[in-house]
This record gives structure tokens, C-alpha cells and sequence, in this order.
């Protein structure tokens, strides 16, 4: 697609509750980024998928959240039994693997507004 | 771990004011440096820095990194009201992949 697509754009859920976010990234653009960004908090690395490499998942803060991408395109991100902390705008980004070396950097979809009622 | 600080966190000015956004990093193994724009959800590129003294520059913003003192700076010329938004700055380093340390952002408001 022309940009990155997140869905739903909205979402309040209640404590406990599992919620799954998406995001599809640019067409061709082989490296997806998930970022969450806390009220009045600067983005927060959650994970990153490179091709069919292992996805570098070292940001994920806890064990309930997972983020799989299939097919090397959409991704979900996956929050079981949510907290009220896990309340956040969840980010996702894709870029091309030579983006760093054309001097660009990633684009960001609109996001998720996550709320833990 | 890695850190990057920006300064102000706020900012009001009127319209055709110049402002000057700071960003302050500490990143292990320091590749490049970026500024984004940030209105409603979608952060924007901007910039991306990674030679020390060059400036980048686009219409009224310009950006230039100091690598020597860790720290660069984004200016905006005759500001504009759409100007307003948060400008994010992030630091990359050579190894982890591609994934930024953000700062928490300088909240630029332009009042007419």
C-alpha cells in the first residue's frame, strides 16, 4: 500500500482481556518495527523483523506481549492479559533493508491508541 | 543503556519566531542520528545525520550533529503555525539492527 496500515486505530479493552494489533506494512519494505509511545513518554523499542531473519524481540517488556509476521508482510502484535500500564499509542514502522544507506528512515503508521479500562 | 535527551520539552513562540530544539545523545557504537515530526500519531522523517558539521537542510528547518560533543540541534526559520507539533529526535547505533533510542520529545507550539 502506499503507507502503513494500522488497525483498529482505537481500541479500549478491559484488564485481563487479550487484544491483538496489525500492521501492514509499505509494499517491498522487508524490515517492520513495533514501538509503543506512553503518555508524555518518548517511543519505546518493542521489536524488530528483518526478512526471514529471527525477529529481534529484546524490547518486549514482558512475556505476555508477542509479535509475529507472516509471510514477511503483516504483523500482529498480541498483548494477553493487558494491565492498565499497557495503556499506549503501539507504533509500527517498516522500512527497505538499504533505507539506512539511501539516508531515509523508517515510515511510521498512524497507530493504535490502546486503553486498559 | 542508551539514552537521548532533548531539550526544551516545551516550547510556545509566535509566529515568525526562529526556535532552536536541542537533542543530547549517549548511544553505544553512535551510526546516525534523527529528527522527526510528530503532529497527531504518525511520526514523519525529517532528517537523518550522520557526518559531524554538515548541515541538512529542508525549506526552513535545518539540522546539523556535533559527534564530538554528542548532540545536535534542529532550527526553524519564520515559524509557521503549522509548524506545531512534537519534534522527536533518535539516536542508531552500527549494531542492533535498525532500532532507534527516542527521546521524549520538545512539544513546539506557534501561536499566530
Amino acid at each position: 500500500g502506499a503507507g502503513v496500515s494500522q488497525s483498529p486505530s482505537n481500541k479500549v479493552t478491559e484488564k485481563g482481556k487479550d487484544v491483538e494489533l496489525r500492521c501492514d506494512p509499505i509494499s517491498g519494505h522487508t524490515a517492520l518495527y513495533w514501538y509503543r509511545q506512553s503518555l508524555g513518554q518518548g517511543l519505546e523499542f518493542l521489536i524488530y523483523f528483518q526478512g526471514n531473519s529471527a525477529p529481534d524481540k529484546s524490547g518486549l517488556p514482558s512475556d505476555r506481549f508477542s509479535a509475529e509476521r507472516t509471510g514477511g508482510s503483516v504483523s500482529t502484535l498480541t498483548i494477553q492479559r493487558t494491565q492498565q500500564e499497557d495503556s499506549a499509542v503501539y507504533l509500527c514502522a517498516s522500512s527497505l533493508a538499504t533505507a539506512w544507506v539511501q539516508g531515509a528512515g523508517y515510515t511510521f503508521g498512524s497507530g493504535t491508541r490502546l486503553t486498559v479500562v | 543503556e542508551d539514552k537521548v535527551v532533548q531539550s526544551p520539552l516545551s516550547l510556545v513562540v509566535h509566529e515568525g519566531d526562529t526556535v532552536t530544539l536541542n537533542c543530547s545523545y549517549e548511544v553505544t557504537n553512535f551510526r546516525s542520528l534523527l529528527w522527526y515530526k510528530q503532529e497527531k500519531k504518525a511520526p514523519t522523517f525529517l532528517f537523518m545525520l550522520t557526518s559531524s558539521g554538515i548541515e541538512k537542510k529542508s525549506g526552513r528547518l535545518s539540522s546539523i550533529l556535533d559527534k564530538k560533543e554528542l548532540f545536535s540541534i534542529l532550527n526553524i526559520t519564520a515559524t509557521q503555525t503549522g509548524d506545531s507539533a512534537v519534534y522527536l529526535c533518535a539516536g542508531r547505533p552500527r549494531t542492533s539492527g535498525s532500532r532507534l533510542t527516542f527521546g521524549e520529545g520538545t512539544q513546539l507550539t506557534v501561536n499566530p
